[in-house]
Order: C-alpha cells, then structure tokens, then sequence
C-alpha cells in the first residue's frame, strides 16, 4: 500500500509569487483533502477534491485552487503570496462514499513566504 | 460555521501521570474523530467514535464520545513519552464528510 506522498518538503518563495505543491493519494483512495497548518494550530480546511470536482472549501480566498487528475493526484495552486501564507500544507486522502473514512496525511510542504 | 473546542491546549505531565484532553461542539456532531501530530510529524488517525455515549479503548488510551454527541475525551493512563504529542480532535462537518480539526492539546511527559 503505498501511501500520500507530497512535493516539495520545502518551499521559500517571495511575496506576490505563485506556488504549486503536489500531492499522490494513496493507492484506492479517491478523495484528496487540503489543509493549512500553522504554527501551534491546528489544521485549516482549504478544500477538498472528488472526481476532480471542488467538494467544498474552507474560508479561503480564490487564490487558493486546486486541481485532482484521473489518477486522484492533486495540485494546490497560492496566487499573490502573502507572508501569512507561511505554514505547513497537509494534503489527505481518504475514501469518499465510506462514511467517516479517516484522512491519510502525506508528510506535508512547509513553505515560507518572505 | 461548526467548530469544535478542545481543553487544554496544553498539559504537562510527569511521566506515569493520567492525561485527558476535552473537545467540545455547540452542535450535534454525527461522528468525532482523532489524530496524533508527534512534533515535526503529521496527524496520523487514532480512532473514530460515532455513537451516543460510545467508549471505546487502544491499550492506555480510551476515547469517550458524550450521550448528546457534543463532546468528546481523550484519557492516557500512565502516560509514557511515547505519548508526546499534539492530539486533534476532529469531527465532520454537516453530511459532507470533510473534517474540522479542533485546536489540539500539546502533551509533554517529563522523564
């Protein structure tokens, strides 16, 4: 079983940027979940993605998107980098349809914006 | 929208010591779920408690979820510092399925 992988690690981009971070679900999952985590907080529900459908978002701005591809893998795309954009992104899969499925947590992006 | 509240956010315990963290909802919650952060880790799934007055137990750890489905506990018997960590209470939001994270409370166990 192969499990929710996640790139880059690491991530330091300046103000008005734009970023891309990845993410493969793990095998048999088809939902990818997106978090942000901050410092001493916990994680911030950005969106989800099914059937490379949003499936609901957080209180996030639209310059946070996202894509999910036939292979369930997904992109989390951060327009106009802000310094508080710097956290940790976790990104989940689970199954969707399977009532209180857990999240599997790849090992998440830290990106700093200065 | 729903959110969960957990106490403390913090505990700090000798080692041996019980801990117990709480998590609380102002709504009917359908089911709670809860995760384990080690620092410098991510979440990882522990348990998930989805029916009124539910106990259920792994090893020291017993996860309680109330008769009103509006809280929660987490208790450690004698804690260990295996068990350092933050623990996150989760429960999902309306009847989509996608989870809410509480705050989380930061354990430290002293050797």
């Amino acid at each position: 079983e192969t499990g929710v992988t996640q790139s880059p690690t690491h991530l330091i981009k300046t103000r008005g940027q734009q970023v891309t971070l990845r993410c493969s679900s793990q095998s048999g999952h088809n939902t990818v979940s997106w978090y942000q985590q901050a410092l001493g907080q916990g994680p911030q529900f950005i969106f989800q993605y099914y059937r490379e459908e949003e499936n609901g978002r957080g209180n996030f701005p639209p310059r946070f998107s996202g894509l999910q591809f036939p292979n369930y893998s997904s992109e989390l795309n951060v327009n106009a980098l802000e310094l508080d954009d710097s956290a940790l992104y976790l990104c989940a899969s689970s199954l969707e349809g399977v009532f209180g499925s857990p999240l599997h947590f790849g090992n998440g992006t830290r990106l700093t914006v200065t | 929208g729903q959110q969960v509240m957990q106490i403390p956010q913090y505990q700090h315990v000798q080692e041996g010591e019980d801990f117990t963290t709480y998590c609380n909802s102002s709504t009917t919650l359908s089911n709670i779920q809860w995760y384990k952060q080690r620092p410098g880790g991510h979440p990882v799934f522990l348990i998930q408690l989805v029916k009124s007055g539910e106990v259920k137990k792994q090893k020291r750890l017993t996860f309680q979820f109330g008769e009103a489905k509006k809280n929660s506990s987490l208790h450690i018997t004698a804690t260990q510092t295996t068990d350092v960590g933050t623990y996150f209470c989760a429960a999902s939001s309306g009847n989509t399925g996608k989870l809410i994270f509480g705050q989380g409370t930061t354990l430290q166990v002293k050797p």
